[in-house]
């Protein structure tokens, strides 16, 4: 069974260019997750969707970043636009969600930006 | 609320034992153990619930103090391929979401 599939790898743009990552999470996992982890740190949420509804997007700057998940299934986050202090590692996650137990969360290899 | 993880980081030798802890100021109803190797995605190890069973991975295991909102991961003999940063996160399903403390990095040597 394939993983969680992130694009792309790694990234290098210029400030105040526009940059977009796509996350395709496990099939039938309902839970996806965009984590920021910055050198040294733990993953810090974004946003969380359950199917295709933001149920918590309380983390995200939304003057620069935006997110969706179309038909519950792919997601894709964007900034426009870019800052130097977004360079980091932007993680996708997805999960099955069991009668409100919290399932394993499955990541993908992340998506390295730099902003130069 | 991030919990809170404890040591920042340790350095071992290999088939020595640590214990790396997770602390929380809200009511714990699940924690959930991470592992991290350098320039790899997070890996799950176990999820520990309240009032469930605490899962092992390998020589790994956990406890969980839900009066003490707390838990603690046990490395025993520990090999090299146990290095790497080992995140706790809280919270995460009917909890709302999965936040994840700061790491402690784990470095066996030989």
């Amino acid at each position: 069974e394939a993983g969680v599939v992130q694009s792309p790898r790694y990234k290098i743009i210029e400030k105040k260019q526009p940059v977009a990552f796509w996350c395709n999470p496990i099939s039938g996992h309902n839970t996806l997750y965009w984590y920021l982890q910055n050198l040294g740190q733990g993953p810090e949420l974004l946003i969380r969707y359950e199917n295709e509804e933001a149920v918590d997007d309380s983390q995200l700057p939304k003057d620069r970043f935006s997110a969706e998940r179309l038909k519950g299934v792919d997601s894709t986050l964007k900034i426009q636009p870019a800052e130097l202090g977004d360079s980091a590692v932007y993680l996708c996650a997805s999960s099955s969600w069991d009668f409100g137990k919290a399932g394993e969360l499955f990541f993908g290899e992340g998506s390295r930006l730099t902003v130069l | 609320q991030q919990p809170v993880q404890s040591p920042q980081a340790v350095i071992l030798r290999e088939g020595e034992d640590a214990v790396i802890n997770c602390s929380s100021s809200k009511a714990l109803y699940s924690v959930h153990w991470y592992r991290q190797k350098h320039g790899e995605a997070p890996v799950f190890l176990m999820i520990l619930l309240k009032g469930g069973e605490q899962k092992g991975h390998e020589k790994i295991s956990a406890s969980f103090n839900e009066k003490k909102q707390q838990s603690s991961l046990y490395l025993t003999a520990s090999q090299l391929s146990y290095s790497g940063t080992y995140f706790c996160g809280t919270g995460g399903g009917s909890q709302g979401n999965l936040i994840f403390g700061k790491g402690t990095k784990l470095s066996v040597k030989p």
